[in-house]
């Protein structure tokens, strides 16, 4: 049982350059979001798709677009990489958010 | 003032010590309240979550909620060396959820 799958691991993009970060869950949860983690900042939410078909703005939402491919998979993409978004993404999936989630293994991108 | 606070720590203990981990909120209408793990370049983990007020005990593990101080506790009992990580706590309403920054905990055998 895999759980939340994320790829890429580990990414270093150049200012400007644009790329996607995978998601996917088999666990047939409803919810997918994606979070940042910075030091001393603690998880912050940048998207978040209640079921298929819908995407929300979550806190931090400016310089990303997502996608709700299926019920399975939840992609990020940032369209012009700033170093300001150099971090730790997790992906994470829930059937109901006030029950908790189940977490991504995380993907680091630096960007210079 | 953040919406969920935590001592950053680092929290350092003896193997078999009882560990008190505290977090306060600032959000009464959110009404559920977890508890996550993460180690070290991990994904955090889902340990407990827990609805109004009260204990909730799993094991080694008790989480508590004082909602009248607004007020977030997370207990280990016989704390073991495989329990040093990084403890996230977290308020939620809807699908909006608030992490605190984390307490980085050691356990020294």
């Amino acid at each position: 049982n895999a759980g939340v799958t994320q790829t890429p691991k580990f990414q270093v993009l150049k200012t400007g350059q644009s790329m996607t970060l995978q998601c996917a869950q088999d666990m047939n949860h409803n919810s997918m979001y994606w979070y940042r983690q910075d030091p001393g900042m603690g998880l912050r939410l940048i998207y978040y798709s209640a079921s298929e078909g819908t995407t929300d703005k979550g806190e931090v939402p400016n310089g990303y677009n997502v996608s709700r491919l299926n019920k399975r998979e939840f992609s990020l993409r940032l369209e012009s990489a700033a170093p300001s978004q150099t971090s730790v993404y997790f992906c994470a999936s829930s059937e109901r958010s006030d029950y908790g989630y189940t977490f991504g293994s995380g993907t680091r991108l630096t960007v210079v | 003032q953040k919406e969920v606070e935590q001592d950053p720590g680092p929290l350092s203990v003896p193997e078999g010590a009882i560990v008190s981990l505290n977090c306060t909120y600032s959000n009464s209408a959110f009404q559920y309240f977890m508890w996550y793990r993460q180690y070290s370049r991990k994904g955090p983990e889902l340990l407990m979550y827990t609805y109004s007020s009260g204990n909730k005990e799993d094991g080694r593990f008790t989480a508590q909620v004082d909602k009248s101080s607004k007020y977030i506790s997370l207990f280990i009992r016989d704390s073991q060396p495989s329990d040093s990580a990084t403890y996230l706590c977290a308020n939620t309403g809807g699908f909006k959820t608030i992490f605190g920054a984390g307490t980085r905990l050691f356990v020294k055998a």
